[in-house]
């Protein structure tokens, strides 16, 4: 079975600038997680999605945002960039949602700086 | 709202000796305990997760946590690690449709 896959895995853009991230899921999973690693934060919660519906969303601001499709794949959008959203983004997907008893798989991220 | 504190952000310690991973956790949910770890450039996986009942969860590859309700705490212990176990270790509390990770803590295992 295919893993969590996130693309792409590097990006570069300026400030001002908007970005897309995506996120397929395992195969069957219809909760997807997207996070915020930076180095000494630890992993920080964007939102949470289950079946198109986002069901939390963590303590970003609106430039932050997201949506599911229908076969469970993932998009997170990040308006105007500022220099301090340089970080790895993740995304994680799992049967049922992240908040209860089901183990989340991981991507390998998207490493996003901005300059 | 959920939190989740480890207590400490780098340990070092030699090879055959014992650790313990600090974690402490505050939750308004019922809530759903997890150790994930994240070796050398590769991304995170689960070591091991509370749900219910008995309060000491083991792992395959020799770590166990034990789950402090009186205390929320979540401690994750190994009684002798491996140079394999360098990695960076995430304590995360599960509940009302999140999971919310701690900073995390480098474990340094040296020869």
């Amino acid at each position: 079975k295919a893993g969590v896959t996130q693309t792409p895995r590097y990006l570069i853009k300026t400030r001002g600038q908007q970005v897309t991230l995506s996120c397929s899921p395992i195969s069957g999973h219809r909760s997807v997680s997207w996070y915020q690693q930076t180095p000494g934060q630890g992993l920080q919660f964007l939102f949470e999605y289950f079946s198109e519906t986002q069901r939390n969303k963590g303590n970003f601001p609106g430039r932050f945002s997201g949506r599911q499709f229908s076969n469970s794949r993932s998009e997170m959008n990040v308006s105007t960039l500022e220099l301090g959203d340089s970080a790895l983004y993740l995304c994680a997907s799992s049967l049922g949602s992240s908040g209860r008893n089901n183990e989340q798989f991981f991507g390998p991220g998207t490493r996003l700086t901005v300059l | 709202a959920q939190s989740v504190t480890q207590l400490d952000s780098q340990v070092p310690v030699f090879e055959e000796a014992p650790v313990e991973l600090r974690c402490n956790y505050s939750s308004s949910v019922s809530v759903y305990l997890f150790w994930y770890v994240q070796y050398p450039n590769q991304g995170l996986q689960l070591l091991l997760k509370y749900l219910s009942g008995s309060t000491l969860v083991e792992s395959i590859n020799g770590f166990e946590a034990e789950f402090n309700k009186s205390q929320t705490s979540f401690h994750l212990r190994k009684p002798s690690v491996h140079i394999s176990d360098t990695a960076e270790y995430f304590c995360a509390v599960g509940g009302g449709f999140k999971t919310i990770f701690g900073a995390g803590t480098r474990l340094f295992v040296k020869a």
